[in-house]
């Protein structure tokens, strides 16, 4: 089974910055991304799914891939205390879902 | 509409006990994964299931775990001889299936597993 490595944090971002969460993936054939936010004793539930090179933006979240580097990014803006909580990465590997084991972020009101 | 329901929620066992969780997926969803989540810890892959096709078994962690789906619908994990380190989280999620828009993963509640 290939990687999928994420900083544990925690990330502690001022309330009204940008959050920058990381991930990286060692399988070269992944082809679709996804980020998910999983709040403290909850499920995940999807933010973000992006699945070609560049940018793609909803409302304060930016998703960000470049499959030359195997590295895929998520961008919160004017960020909020309700935005605390692990966001996990998740990519295929030959139609399964992998996911890292997620960056705890802590927004500091 | 429904979701992804599993149960029980709970479920507290001693070691060497057999458990089995059960998971129902959403109506029309193909494809049904389980993870097991531990405290603090990522989401670790156990089994994939996509139709009518063969499992992807690759994640279950010992020969103590298997899976059955009936009917490309319900599907039950069976713990067999449970250990302490089996204690986790156990989660269940359904999607469309393979292909784009259609990984789209929704979770169930979990099944919060306890052996004493």
């Amino acid at each position: 089974q290939k990687e999928v490595e994420q900083n544990s944090g925690p990330l502690s971002v001022p309330e009204g910055a940008i959050a920058s969460l990381n991930c990286t993936y060692s399988d070269r054939g992944s082809q679709s991304f996804f980020w998910y936010r999983q709040y403290s004793g909850k499920s995940p539930e999807l933010i973000m799914s992006i699945y070609s090179n560049g940018d793609k933006e909803d409302g304060r979240f930016t998703a960000q891939l470049n499959k030359a580097s195997q590295y895929v990014s998520l961008l919160i803006r004017d960020s909020q205390p309700s935005d605390s909580a692990t966001y996990l990465c998740a990519v295929t590997e030959n139609d399964k879902i992998i996911f890292g084991k997620g960056t705890r972020l802590h927004i500091l009101p | 509409g429904a979701g992804v329901s599993q149960s029980p929620s709970n479920k507290v066992t001693e070691k060497g006990k057999d458990v089995e969780l059960r998971c129902d997926p959403i109506s029309g969803h193909t494809a049904l994964y389980w993870y097991r989540q531990s405290l603090g810890q990522g989401l670790e892959f156990l089994i994939y299931f996509q139709g009518n096709s063969a499992p992807d078994k690759s994640g279950l962690p010992s020969d103590r775990f298997s899976a059955e789906r009936t009917g490309g619908s319900v599907s039950t994990l069976t713990i067999q001889r449970t250990q302490q380190e089996d204690s986790a989280v156990y989660l269940c999620a359904s999607s469309l299936g393979p292909g784009q828009l259609a990984y789209t993963q929704y979770f169930g509640p979990g099944t919060r597993l306890t052996v004493l």
